[in-house]
């Protein structure tokens, strides 16, 4: 069964700082992995999608690296803002028929002024 | 440009009571999924289809029911609600499992049962 992982639950940090929020997965057998912005009380934003053959995606101040074989997924904000305070979901996209999103729990982001 | 619409966005039921939550989509998408999301916690699938006529079950089924008889519309039904049912559920939708496809989500319907 697939689980996954993420690294740390919560983190604060001063604005400008450069950070990297880490998401572990059990079962390499996956379509694509998919990093999600969620603020308090909203749904959820994409931000960036790494199909499982890439290595990398950008966007913006966004970073995202996928290591399929050691199950482990990066995501690095550089230079980052209060505005970039919410909370930051990892999800695969396993095989199977179902084809759906397995999510960690998240990493509780806050960046203070 | 609709994407994935969910309604109602915010509902209180009574115990016992029982209710649909909506899901409409325009992307003309095979794969559509129901997530619930608990405080603190990631999304845990509830149900799934992969066409109309097509269901089955995720992981946390119990106390939902759902239909597909069109592509467009999974609505989920919670038959005699109870607190454990109180969540934010999420509607998705995708148009195949192909790595550079991405799940659509639509904006959560948040539901206390009181």
């Amino acid at each position: 069964k697939q689980e996954v992982t993420q690294i740390p639950a919560a983190l604060s940090v001063p604005e400008g700082e450069n950070l990297v929020l880490n998401c572990s997965f059990t079962d390499s057998a996956i379509y694509n992995l998919q990093w999600f912005r969620q603020d308090p009380g909203k749904g959820l934003t994409s931000l960036l999608l790494i199909q499982s053959s890439q290595r990398e995606q950008t966007s913006g101040r966004l970073n995202a690296s996928l290591d399929k074989s050691s199950g482990r997924s990066t995501l690095y904000i550089a230079a980052s803002q209060p505005g970039d305070s919410a909370t930051y979901l990892c999800a695969v996209r396993g095989g199977g028929s179902q084809g759906n999103l397995i999510f960690g729990k998240g990493t509780k982001l806050s960046v203070k002024p | 440009n609709a994407g994935v619409t969910q309604t109602p966005k915010f509902r209180i039921l009574k115990i016992g009571q029982s209710m649909t939550l909506q899901c409409t989509q325009d992307m003309n998408h095979n794969y559509m999924y129901w997530y619930r999301q608990d405080p603190g916690m990631g999304l845990k699938l509830i149900y799934y289809s992969v066409g109309a006529g097509i269901t089955d079950k995720g992981e946390v089924p119990n106390g939902y029911n759902v239909s597909r008889s069109t592509t467009e519309d999974f609505p989920l039904r919670l038959e005699l609600a109870a607190p454990s049912q109180t969540s934010v559920y999420f509607c998705a939708s995708s148009g195949t499992k192909g790595a550079g496809n991405t799940i659509y989500f639509g904006e959560g319907s948040w539901l206390t049962v009181v």
